[in-house]
């Protein structure tokens, strides 16, 4: 079982923002940076956020993170078709020696 | 970068399968390795680590004492020999590399491998 929370569905329609919550404790979210992945299906995971607000090269302006405590979120601004996929949030857990992925949230665009 | 996962297939319960991940694009020495998994209808699963010199190697609860994983810089290769295999090991199994150590995010990921576990 995750120790990191993920709604496990959001939805918005194009043009619109959505944000998707990964909440967890004081062993993993409280003490790390929170990393968020993108997985289309059929495709490998891709790398949207680091270090809780930081984007990679190449990732759309449109997504952006925030962390405060034991909480984090991940906002869509802009809602496209393509951003149609599951999200997931991941920290690194001191205390276990080990990665903890949230369960994962299915974004569907209407 | 590029990573590319190979050793798949269809294994009966208490099996073993060894998967590889051939690496190129980066020095490969430099970074530490996972191994993620993704069960049907099931999210992501990190399940090992292991850093650039195997000086350390971490394993998900869930694995642990089943599952060894080792690299072999000389190669660009990391692998996952699986042994004891359960049903509840059936997932597309994902090598990424990370951006420096275990405890460091991973920024790309390989394709994946296809692991069934089954009578």
């Amino acid at each position: 079982q995750s120790m990191l929370t993920q709604p496990p569905s959001a939805s918005g329609t194009p043009g619109q923002r959505v944000t998707i919550s990964c909440s967890g404790g004081s062993s993993n979210l409280g003490g790390s940076n929170v990393i968020w992945y993108q997985h289309l299906p059929g495709a490998a995971p891709k790398l949207l956020i680091f270090s809780n607000n930081q984007r990679p090269s190449g990732v759309p302006d449109r997504f952006s993170g925030s962390k405060s405590g034991t909480s984090a979120s991940l906002a869509i601004s802009g809602l496209q078709s393509e951003d149609e996929a599951d999200y997931y949030c991941a920290v690194w857990d001191d205390a276990l020696d080990a990665w903890v992925f949230g369960g994962g949230t299915k974004l569907t665009v209407l | 970068v590029r990573l590319v996962e190979s050793g798949g297939g269809l294994v009966q319960p208490g099996g073993s399968l060894r998967l590889s991940c051939a690496a190129s694009g980066f020095t490969f020495g430099d970074y530490a390795i996972h191994w993620v998994r993704r069960a049907p209808g099931k999210g992501l699963e990190w399940v090992s680590g292991i850093n650039w010199n195997s000086g350390k190697i971490s394993y998900a609860d869930s694995v642990k004492g089943r599952f060894n994983i080792s690299r072999e810089n000389a190669e660009n290769s990391v692998y996952l020999q699986m042994n004891s295999l359960r049903v509840e090991d059936t997932a597309l199994y994902y090598c990424a590399k990370s951006i420096g150590g275990v405890a460091n995010y991973c920024d790309y990921w390989g394709q994946g491998a296809l692991v069934t576990v089954s009578s």
